[in-house]
């Protein structure tokens, strides 16, 4: 099975920031890479697929990187709304998420 | 609009059979996929497994000797089944579209019910 590690596990940024989440997969996953929002008390919500494409109205402050084994999630411009947890999530196969990063203020 | 809702026990004893539904409106499951995934407390997220707009299913390979999805399209419903439960079991479980944009590789879960609580104990 391909394991997602997802660093760091605990993030603390200020408003404003420019804040970046990794991904990295055992092996290759080429770019079958999405990155999901979660906040607390709710389901998950797609942000990003297929390593960079933007889910309809998801903020262009919002952007994903990446290909092979090591991917990015990069918030140019940190939001007090953007406190979650982000997941990523590979569908190369046997489909696995990573364990999280949470985000939180600083 | 696209909605789905998950329903069950809420309750179940240790080695008992969990059954939940989940309930789908606004799409026909003749042309859409609907995943499981669940969320124990406090931690990460697991895909459980998916059944395939053609009625074909793929599971989590962990836990795939005790699981089972099957739907009925009739009903816009999705059912999940998975025996022997342990404590660890205990999650929220969430339903959620498995959507193909187009015919390319972008695969994603796009809409997400909001979750029922399972809980494991005696």
């Amino acid at each position: 099975d391909i394991q997602m590690t997802q660093s760091p596990s605990l993030l603390s940024a200020s408003v404003g920031d420019r804040v970046t989440l990794s991904c990295n997969a055992s092996q290759n996953i080429y770019k079958y890479l999405n990155w999901y929002q979660q906040k607390l008390g709710e389901a998950p919500k797609l942000l990003i697929y297929y390593t960079y494409t933007l889910q309809t109205g998801i903020p262009s402050r919002f952007s994903g990187s990446g290909s092979g084994t090591d991917f990015t999630l990069t918030i140019s411009s940190l939001q007090p709304e953007d406190v979650a947890t982000y997941y990523c999530y590979q569908y190369n196969s046997g489909p696995t998420f990573g364990a999280g990063t949470k985000l939180e203020l600083k | 609009q696209v909605q789905l809702k998950e329903s069950g026990p809420g309750l179940v004893q240790p080695s008992q059979t969990l059954s939940l539904t989940c309930t789908v409106s606004g799409l026909s499951l003749t042309s859409n996929s609907v995943s499981w995934i669940r969320q124990p407390p406090g931690k990460g997220l697991e895909w459980m497994g998916v059944i395939w707009s053609n009625g074909g299913t793929d599971y989590n390979s962990a836990i795939k000797f005790r699981l089972s999805i099957s739907r009925d399209t009739s009903r816009s419903q999705v059912f999940l089944r998975m025996n022997s439960l342990q404590t660890e079991d205990t999650a929220m479980y969430f339903c959620a579209r498995y959507y193909r944009d187009g015919y390319g590789p972008n695969w994603y879960f796009d809409f997400w019910g909001p979750g029922t609580m399972v809980t494991v104990s005696s």
